[in-house]
């Protein structure tokens, strides 16, 4: 597609339960990464894919949040037993070596 | 999470009125970008800068690295409605990532 598309726009969902968030890259772009936005705050660095492995995972904050690349392109972040702290704008971008970032709109993810 | 420090936090300007925002950080970094961001929206790349002490311009925007590799500006010339928005820095580390440490933001609203 022309840009980053992130599924879904809205998300809300109950404490403890579990949440997949989806990015579709742009065509052919080799990177991908995740990010979050809490409330007044900027973007904070999840993981990072290059192909279909992770190169750096150092932002995930727990245990509970996951990410799969398996065919190099669709990526998805993975929350289990999700809780209130997890509310946030769940952000995605791609870029090719050399080039910068192009973001999604993200997710909003709400936890009640 | 590690996040830059930028200020102001926010401003609220006239039409036509220059403006100002800056960065810094205790960590020397390689690259500094400058984002805008809409309301619902993903980050926006202004502009980039890639070596200490460069002064780059994108259109009414000019944005500057700092000598000491720790700070950047970017300045904003005759505002205009549309320059609303949020306004964040972000650097990066290292040479062999593309992660971002992104600043806490500046919300700029302009008044007609």
């Amino acid at each position: 597609g022309a840009g980053v598309s992130q599924t879904p726009s809205n998300k809300v969902t109950e404490k403890g339960k579990y949440v997949e968030l989806r990015c579709d890259p742009i065509s052919g772009h080799t990177a991908l990464y995740w990010y979050r936005q809490s409330l007044g705050q900027g973007p904070e660095f999840l993981i990072y894919f290059q192909g279909t492995g992770a190169a750096d995972d150092s932002g995930l904050p727990n245990d509970r949040f996951f990410a799969v690349r398996p065919e190099g392109s669709v990526s998805t972040l993975k929350i289990q037993r999700t809780e209130r702290g997890d509310s946030a704008v769940y952000l995605c971008a791609s870029s090719n070596p050399g080039l910068h970032y192009t973001f999604g709109s993200g997710t909003r993810l709400t936890v009640v | 999470g590690q996040q830059l420090n930028q200020s102001p936090q926010s401003m609220f300007i006239q039409e036509g009125e220059d403006v100002s925002m800056n960065c810094t950080s205790s960590s020397i970094f390689n690259t500094w970008l400058w984002y805008k961001q809409d309301p619902g929206e993903g980050p926006v790349l202004l502009i980039a800068l890639y070596k200490a002490g460069e002064l780059t311009s994108n259109g009414r925007l000019t944005a500057q690295f700092g000598i000491t590799r720790k700070d950047s500006f970017l300045n904003i010339s005759a505002s205009i409605p549309s320059d609303v928005g949020i306004y964040f820095c972000a650097g990066q580390l290292e040479e062999n990532t593309d992660k971002l440490i992104f600043g806490t933001g500046t919300r700029l609203q302009v008044f007609p």
